[in-house]
């Protein structure tokens, strides 16, 4: 299994263009959430989804959107890029109920200029 | 929702010494999970308490959940340069966690 893997590692992005994270799991979890972590802020929860066609906002949802078409796709894509989105983003899976701890991916490092 | 409070932000120690941090809540909480994130890294999970007054052990490290559920601690014995890192204890529904900022530990050596 190769767990949560996110694309891309590393992305440098002008003010005002769009991009979109991808992270896909193959454990076939069905919650899926996307952080981001600023140096000092801990991680802080952007949007997350209960299974395919359910998302909700977290604590930071501005600026950004979701889908969950399927299982294991949770996209995360930026709308027009601002540098207060200059972060690293950490995609995580889990299955439901409380039983279960999340597995993240490796993160993405996104640079806005 | 359930809000997990974690005090200091940052703690240092000398190798070999040991170190205890905790996690406490207003509430009482249904069950407690711990990370790790290692510099540079991403987070891992540890370990989920779930019974009043569990007591779970990995290596060097216990982990301990109040009797009232409003509590829990991360113990390290005799710290190595690897504990190095952020541990948190996330709040909130396994469904949306969310993490703070966690403590991060420095270790001396």
């Amino acid at each position: 299994n190769a767990g949560v893997t996110q694309t891309p590692k590393f992305q440098v992005l002008k003010t005002g263009q769009s991009m979109t994270l991808q992270c896909a799991q193959d454990m076939n979890h069905e919650y899926m959430s996307w952080y981001r972590q600023d140096p000092g802020m801990g991680l802080r929860l952007i949007h997350y989804s209960v299974g395919a066609g359910i998302t909700d906002q977290g604590e930071v949802p501005n600026g950004y959107n979701v889908s969950r078409s399927t299982t294991e796709d949770f996209p995360l894509r930026l709308l027009s890029a601002a540098p207060s989105q200059t972060s690293v983003y950490f995609c995580a899976s889990s299955y439901s109920g409380s039983l279960y701890g999340y597995t993240f991916g490796s993160g993405t490092r996104l640079t806005i200029v | 929702g359930q809000q997990v409070m974690q005090i200091p932000q940052y703690q240092h120690v000398q190798e070999g010494e040991d170190f205890t941090t905790y996690c406490n809540s207003s509430t009482t909480l249904s069950n407690i999970q711990w990370y790790k994130q290692r510099p540079g890294g991403h987070p891992v999970f540890l370990i989920q308490l779930v019974k009043s007054g569990e007591v779970k052990k990995q290596k060097r490290l216990t982990f301990q959940f109040g009797e009232a559920k409003k509590n829990s601690s991360l113990h390290i014995t005799a710290t190595q340069t690897t504990d190095v890192g952020t541990y948190f204890c996330p709040s909130g529904a396994n469904s949306k966690l969310t993490f703070g900022k966690g403590i991060t530990l420095s270790v001396r050596p």
